[in-house]
């Protein structure tokens, strides 16, 4: 059973151009995450999606930043008009159905904006 | 809002030596508290977790003890390996959230 696959693992972008970061989820998995670690900093939530859901997003700016969970295919989390405040890495961690079960983390996009 | 404060690093210990990485939280319930590990290269594993107070989680020779009076929830190892180093990190969960909360992370080292 493959764990939580992110891609890619490092992207550059320059400024203004737009980043998509990718995450499938474990099998059987219907419940994703993301969050975003600062240099610096701890990881900090942004999104929890269910299928074609948004439940939470409370952690998302309010600007630039979309996410998204379909039917079929990976999430993905969208940022527009990146800037260099945006460079971070982007953890994405999937669970299974039923509230409160353990998250599992994928390896991580590190996001470099030049 | 919730936080969590976790010992700064890096941290540098030879093989064998006692591992201590401090945590405290700040929380408005009853949260329930982990430690997850980030080896090289890889994402973050669940290394522990307790859920209620006095609870003691354990994994792989690490302890932690969630105690409700300090608001604490300290890492231990009474041995580490080589294989140990990688960075530790502390989180929350407040009770009826799904999100998780993290300190900022402790890099540890382990010399032969």
């Amino acid at each position: 059973n493959a764990g939580v696959m992110q891609n890619p693992r490092h992207l550059v972008r320059r400024r203004g151009q737009e980043a998509r970061l990718r995450c499938s989820p474990m099998k059987g998995h219907s419940h994703v995450y993301w969050y975003r670690q600062l240099p610096e900093e701890g990881l900090k939530f942004m999104v929890y999606l269910q299928k074609e859901n948004i439940i939470d997003e409370s952690g998302m700016p309010k600007e630039r930043f979309s996410a998204e969970f379909p039917k079929e295919g990976p999430s993905i989390l969208r940022i527009q008009q990146v800037v260099r405040g945006d460079s971070a890495a982007y953890f994405c961690a999937s669970s299974p159905p039923g509230q409160f079960t353990e998250a599992f983390f994928g390896q991580g996009t590190r996001l470099t904006v030049v | 809002g919730d936080s969590v404060t976790q010992m700064e690093g890096p941290v540098t210990l030879s093989e064998e030596a006692f591992l201590t990485i401090n945590c405290t939280y700040t929380a408005t319930g009853y949260p329930s508290l982990f430690w997850y590990v980030q080896y090289p290269g890889e994402g973050l594993q669940l290394l522990l977790k307790a859920t209620k107070a006095d609870d003691k989680g354990s994994n792989k020779g690490f302890e932690a003890t969630y105690r409700k009076e300090t608001t604490s929830f300290h890492l231990e190892k009474g041995s580490v390996q080589v294989s140990d180093s990688a960075v530790y990190f502390c989180a929350l969960r407040e009770t009826g959230s799904e999100k998780l909360v993290f300190g900022k992370g402790t890099k540890l080292t382990v010399n032969p």
